[in-house]
């Protein structure tokens, strides 16, 4: 692994039906932060986590759980999808709070 | 931070001119401002960034600007060659610690 990964890479989905996406990094960053990306609202946080055993919310956090149970995983869980949550998430890690925030590639999900 | 607005959110300039991105915050207490750049279907990616003690950073044909009394900041890419084309994002981390990004600008490079 070089850097931070996401699974999967694209994924349709159920409504009602639950998923985890993953995120794993190797470079030993502290803080990992879950986006989703939807066309003219920009990167809204969802969660973050500024060290291992720790979470927060960010701006929109309902329907989305997150755990932080080591420092190089971070999975992000749909209890029960719905087609709102219909968006491209991406996973960042950053190696201190206010630095520079390295993104994975992104999960294009689609609810149906 | 809690708000940022960004503009504009579509800027088209012809090769070799300049382009202007400029957003504004409303938390005082602000103090780091990073710049994303976009590619189609990539990933986010830092090209430039800032912090409150330091009014312009310039790295080669990019430059970020910061005026804290105002609370904006700016982004100035000289010389604009199509690689350019992508859409940037401005951030600013708050007294949350967390990074609120604004809504982004596309910008397109013409030849």
């Amino acid at each position: 692994i070089a850097g931070i990964t996401q699974a999967p890479t694209s994924q349709i989905l159920a409504a009602g039906r639950r998923m985890t996406l993953r995120c794993t990094q190797d470079m030993r960053h502290n803080a990992m932060y879950w986006y989703r990306q939807d066309l003219g609202l920009g990167l809204r946080l969802i969660h973050y986590s500024n060290t291992a055993g720790t979470t927060g919310k960010g701006e929109v956090p309902d329907g989305y759980s997150v755990s932080r149970a080591n420092t190089d995983d971070f999975p992000l869980t749909l209890a029960s999808a719905v087609p709102s949550q219909t968006s491209v998430y991406f996973c960042a890690s950053s190696r201190e709070v206010r630095g520079e925030q390295f993104f994975g590639p992104g999960t294009r999900l689609t609810v149906l | 931070g809690e708000n940022v607005e960004q503009h504009p959110s579509t800027l088209s300039v012809q090769e070799g001119d300049s382009a202007v991105i400029k957003c504004t915050y409303s938390d005082s207490a602000s103090n780091y401002f990073p710049w994303y750049k976009q590619e189609l279907g990539k990933r986010p990616q830092l090209i430039i960034d800032i912090r409150s003690n330091v009014g312009e950073k310039k790295d080669q044909r990019i430059a970020v600007t910061l005026n804290k009394t105002a609370k904006h900041f700016s982004l100035h890419i000289t010389e604009t060659q199509p690689e350019d084309s992508a859409v940037y994002f401005c951030a600013e981390t708050g007294g949350g610690n967390k990074l609120t990004f604004g809504t982004g600008t596309q910008l397109k490079v013409e030849l």
